[in-house]
C-alpha cells in the first residue's frame, strides 16, 4: 500500500528565501507525482505535475524533482513571497490504479 | 473558462438527514473523483467513476452514495449511516486517467448541527 509523508508539517521563512519542501512515498511503481497548492478553507490548485519518466517539471519559480528510486520529490521555491503562504500537498498515482495517495501537506507561512 | 463547479460552499446536516454536494465539470473529462478532507489527514477517496452510468467506491464509501447519469455531473450523497460527515469534501476530475493530472474544485464544508 502506498504511503505518502511530507516532513516538515509546518515551515516558516523570511521571504525571499529559497526553500525546499520535501515528499517521500513508500512504493516506487508510479504513475505520476502531483504538486497543490490549498489555501485556508479553499480547494486544491495543481502547480506541477511529473510523469515517472520525467525527472524534473518548472513553472516560473517553481520547480519539482522526482527521484522514483530513493522514493523522493522535492518542490523548490525560488524568491519566495508572503503570497506563497500555503498547504503543499503531493500525491501519487500509481500504476494500476487510478487513486491519489496524499501527504498531509506542510503549511509554509513566508514571513514579510 | 473550463473548471469544476462544487455546491453548496458550506452545508449544514441535522442528525437522520441525507444530503448531497453538487459537482459539475465543463472540462469534457470522462473521470470524475469524491474525496474526504480531515484536518491533519491526508485527502482520502470515496468514489470515483471512470464512465457514465459506472462508478466504484473508494477506501471510505461507507455511508456515501454517488451517482453518474450525465458525464458533466457526479453528485454525492451523505446518508444518514455516515456517523462522522464533518469535513471538508473535494471533487476532482481527470482525463486520460490521470495521465494528464487532476483538477479539483473549490470544496463544501458539511457541518452536521
Amino acid at each position: 500500500k502506498q504511503e505518502v509523508t511530507q516532513i516538515p508539517a509546518a515551515l516558516s521563512v523570511p521571504e525571499g528565501e529559497n526553500l525546499v519542501l520535501n515528499c517521500s512515498f513508500t512504493d516506487s511503481a508510479i504513475y505520476n507525482l502531483q504538486w497543490f497548492r490549498q489555501d485556508p478553507g479553499k480547494g486544491l490548485t495543481s502547480l506541477l505535475l511529473i510523469q515517472s519518466s520525467q525527472r524534473e517539471q518548472t513553472s516560473g519559480r517553481l520547480n519539482a524533482s522526482l527521484d522514483k528510486s530513493s522514493g523522493r520529490s522535492t518542490l523548490y521555491i525560488a524568491a519566495s513571497q508572503p503570497g506563497d503562504s500555503a498547504t503543499y500537498l503531493c500525491a501519487v498515482r500509481d500504476f494500476g490504479n487510478e487513486k491519489l495517495t496524499f501527504g498531509t501537506g506542510t503549511r509554509l507561512t513566508i514571513i514579510p | 473558462d473550463g473548471g469544476i463547479t462544487q455546491s453548496p460552499k458550506y452545508l449544514f446536516r441535522k442528525e437522520g438527514q441525507n444530503v448531497t454536494l453538487s459537482c459539475e465539470q465543463n472540462l469534457n473529462h470522462d473521470a470524475m473523483y469524491w474525496y474526504r478532507q480531515d484536518p491533519g489527514q491526508g485527502l482520502r477517496l470515496i468514489y470515483y467513476s471512470q464512465i457514465v452510468n459506472d462508478f466504484q467506491k473508494g477506501d471510505i464509501a461507507e455511508g456515501y452514495s454517488v451517482s453518474r447519469e450525465k458525464k458533466e455531473s457526479f453528485p454525492l450523497t451523505v446518508t444518514s449511516a455516515q456517523k462522522n460527515p464533518t469535513a471538508f469534501y473535494l471533487c476532482a476530475s481527470s482525463e486520460d486517467r490521470g495521465f494528464y493530472g487532476y483538477t479539483f474544485g473549490s470544496g463544501t464544508r458539511l457541518t452536521v448541527v
